[in-house]
């Protein structure tokens, strides 16, 4: 079982919603990160968190708006979403930005 | 910025069978790792492998980082190892890359 916890795991949300995914976990680690995926292609870095501050920004639209609450918790906020974000987003820690990554299950997002 | 192929980028075998995944890499790297993603989209960590050879169970991997390459190794291929598999290498703190991956069917 993954210590990364994701929810949710599925969402719809229409162009003019705003909501959030959220990610937690328990390992003590220190770098907590965002990924987003689409189909038939790899893990594409959106942010990276390092001791609860943003260290890498992948020039990602500032319609997608991350929060790191604590060191346990990742959130990334959703507004005014197109279509083509429709994707598997996928969070992920490790100790520190250089070690092993582990990944959770990933909320599959449908922008409509 | 540092170039990951990832080969072959798609593997059909039957159960039973053996396979080797390669990973190359142009750059020095201070870590790598493979992830098997299963259907469902999960992202299962397999190895962390900067250098050497690891075993865990029917699936191996050795990475030559003098020589820029990583290869995985699947015995007696099951259903259950199909999925994409992925190298992801690390240099420094800020270069995080992931391969193209291979994909990989079983048939029973």
């Amino acid at each position: 079982d993954t210590e990364v916890t994701q929810t949710p795991k599925h969402l719809v949300m229409g162009m003019t919603n705003k909501k959030s995914l959220k990610c937690e976990q328990h390992m003590g680690h220190r770098a907590m990160y965002w990924y987003k995926q689409k189909a038939k292609k790899p893990p594409e870095l959106m942010f990276v968190y390092s001791y609860e501050k943003l260290s890498i920004n992948e020039s990602v639209p500032s319609r997608f708006s991350p929060e790191c609450p604590n060191s346990s918790l990742l959130n990334l906020h959703l507004h005014a979403l197109q279509p083509e974000d429709s994707a598997l987003y996928l969070c992920a820690s490790s100790q520190d930005p250089g070690n092993t990554i582990y990944f959770g299950e990933g909320s599959w997002l449908t922008v409509v | 910025g540092i170039q990951v192929e990832q080969s072959p980028p798609d593997l059909i075998l039957q159960e039973g069978a053996n396979s080797t995944l390669r990973c190359n890499f142009s750059d020095s790297v201070n870590n790598l790792q493979w992830f098997h993603q299963n259907p469902w989209g999960q992202l299962i960590n397999l190895f962390y492998i900067p250098s050497g050879t690891k075993q865990n169970g029917r699936l191996s991997a050795t990475t030559v980082a003098t020589e820029r390459y990583s290869l995985l190794y699947i015995s007696s291929s099951q259903t259950t190892d199909s999925g994409v598999y992925f190298c992801r290498l690390i240099q420094g703190a800020q270069k995080l890359v992931f391969g193209q991956g291979t994909r990989l069917t079983i048939n029973p």
